[in-house]
C-alpha cells in the first residue's frame, strides 16, 4: 500500500480533459510538503512533468498542470492527445516515516 | 550532456549480493544529494535510499534499511548501491535519480536503469 494514493487508471478521448487525484494526509501533503509528478512512458524511465505543486519545467506542454490543496494534489491535462498514453506518479514526503521520500501508486492513463 | 548511467544489474540467487553504479556526468556531482529509486515488474515506484552531497546524510526506505549501503565516490563521480541478503521481491528496475537542485528535490534527471533479477 502507497502512503499516498493514486486511481489506478483513467481515462479520456482525444481532446478531452483528464485528471488525477493523489491522496495524502497531515504527515505528508497535508504538512504542508511539496508534490511533484512524473510521467513514465512504457519501458523508459520516468520524466519530472510537475515540481513544486504547479510548476512545469521547461520542455513540458502547458497541457500539463498541477494544483495541491489539503491533503490532495490532482494533475490536470487538458486537450488530450495519444502520446499523453502513460504511468503517472506522484510523489512527496512523509515526516512519519524513515522512508522520507513517498511515491503514489501510479495511474495509467488511457487515451481512448 | 547532463547524464547518468546505471550498471551492475543482473541475476543473483536469494542471499546474495550485488553492487550497482551509476556513473554521472555533465553537471557538478559534488554539489547534488542523490537517489536510488526501483521499480519491480509491473509495479510501482519505490523510493530506497539518499545520500548528501557530501555523504554525511544517509536515509534508507525500511524495505532495504540494515542490507543495502548507499555511497558515492566524488572523484569518480559516481553513486553506489551495495545490496546484500538479496530476497525476490528485490527484483527490479534501479534507478538513480537527481534532484533539480542540490538537496532534497524533485527528481530532473534519471538513468537509464538497471534490471536485478532475484531467482535460484
Amino acid at each position: 500500500q502507497s502512503v499516498l494514493t493514486q486511481p489506478p487508471s483513467v481515462s479520456g478521448a482525444p481532446g478531452q480533459r483528464v485528471t488525477i487525484s493523489c491522496t495524502g494526509s497531515s504527515s505528508n501533503i497535508g504538512a504542508g510538503y511539496d508534490v511533484h509528478w512524473y510521467q513514465q512512458l512504457p519501458g523508459t524511465a520516468p520524466k519530472l512533468l510537475i515540481y513544486g505543486n504547479s510548476n512545469r519545467p521547461s520542455g513540458v506542454p502547458d497541457r500539463f498542470s498541477g494544483s495541491k490543496s489539503g491533503t490532495s494534489a490532482s494533475l490536470a491535462i487538458t486537450g488530450l492527445q495519444a502520446e499523453d498514453e502513460a504511468d503517472y506518479y506522484c510523489q512527496s514526503y512523509d515526516s512519519s516515516l524513515s522512508a522520507n521520500v513517498v511515491f503514489g501508486g501510479g495511474t495509467k492513463l488511457t487515451v481512448l | 550532456q547532463v547524464q547518468l548511467v546505471e550498471s551492475g544489474g543482473g541475476l543473483v540467487k536469494p542471499g546474495g549480493s550485488l553492487r550497482l553504479s551509476c556513473a554521472a556526468s555533465g553537471f557538478s556531482f559534488s554539489d547534488y544529494y542523490m537517489s536510488w529509486i526501483r521499480q519491480a515488474p509491473g509495479k510501482g515506484l519505490e523510493w530506497l535510499s539518499y545520500i548528501s552531497n557530501t555523504g554525511s546524510i544517509i536515509y534508507y526506505a525500511d524495505s532495504v534499511k540494515g542490507r543495502f549501503t548507499i555511497s558515492r565516490d566524488k572523484a569518480k563521480n559516481s553513486l553506489y548501491l551495495q545490496m546484500n541478503s538479496l530476497r525476490a521481491e528485490d527484483t527490479a528496475v534501479y534507478y538513480c535519480a537527481r534532484p533539480r537542485y542540490g538537496g532534497v528535490d524533485a527528481f530532473d534527471i534519471w538513468g537509464q536503469g538497471t534490471m536485478v533479477t532475484v531467482s535460484s
